[in-house]
């Protein structure tokens, strides 16, 4: 299976700062037909986790465009340009380009 | 509008077989490229895929849990199904459904899941 390893574990950062979350896989992501199958999803404290960013990069509706995602191959990064209140939370990336779908552990967004 | 619900026993004995539905809305899954996928998430932990079901009944299951899942679903009632046999208390998790639409924006919508514990 594919394994993803996120950095930091956990992120502790001041409202309107910007961080950065890295996802690294043990092997490429780039599928045979051309697409990267990395998303991220954003699980805040007693919530579902939601789709913020998929095929690397395109950012899903309604997800504000201080998230943005970047990277290619076996490196991947969620950058967020201003953190808000409502950012805090478990980030994981997870991937589909190689079955089975596995996920990052995850990296936890807390306030400073 | 996407919807998704998960219901499920709450609690069950180890050793018995774990019954989950998935209730949804907003799309079908006799729609082409539809999906519906399970995932699960133990307490204070993270993201496990169990298995997803395709518009044309096609199945994947997580290896790792071996023959113990069987996913299905009842299309002209919007509800898909996991079975889990031979549960044991390593199988107490929050268990979620989400919509898996196979162009690249996969779990785009997901339950507010439902809580599992399997103990004695």
């Amino acid at each position: 299976d594919v394994v993803l390893t996120q950095t930091p574990p956990t992120l502790s950062a001041t409202i309107g700062q910007s961080v950065s979350i890295s996802c690294r896989s043990s092997q490429s992501l780039l599928h045979s037909n051309g697409n990267t199958y990395l998303h991220w999803l954003l699980q805040r404290p007693g919530q579902s986790p939601q789709l913020l960013i998929y095929l690397v990069s395109r950012l899903e509706s309604g997800v504000p465009n201080r998230f943005s995602g970047s990277g290619s191959g076996t490196d991947f990064t969620l950058k967020i340009s201003g953190v808000e209140a409502e950012d805090l939370g478990l980030y994981y990336c997870v991937q589909g380009t190689h079955a089975p779908y596995t996920f990052g552990a995850g990296t936890k967004l807390e306030l400073k | 509008q996407v919807t998704l619900k998960e219901s499920g026993p709450g609690i069950l004995q180890p050793s018995h077989t774990l019954s989950l539905t998935c209730s949804f809305s907003g799309f079908s899954l006799s729609t082409y490229g539809m999906g519906v996928s399970w995932i699960r998430q133990p307490s204070g932990k993270g993201l496990e895929w169990l298995a997803s079901i395709w518009w044309n009944g096609n199945t994947y299951n997580n290896p790792s849990l071996k023959s113990r899942l069987t996913v299905s679903k009842d299309t002209s009632n919007n509800q898909a199904f996991l079975k889990v046999t031979s549960v044991d208390t390593a199988d107490t998790a929050t268990y979620y459904c989400a919509h898996t639409p196979g162009t690249g924006r996969e779990f785009d919508y997901w339950g507010q899941g439902v809580m599992v514990t399997v103990s004695s």
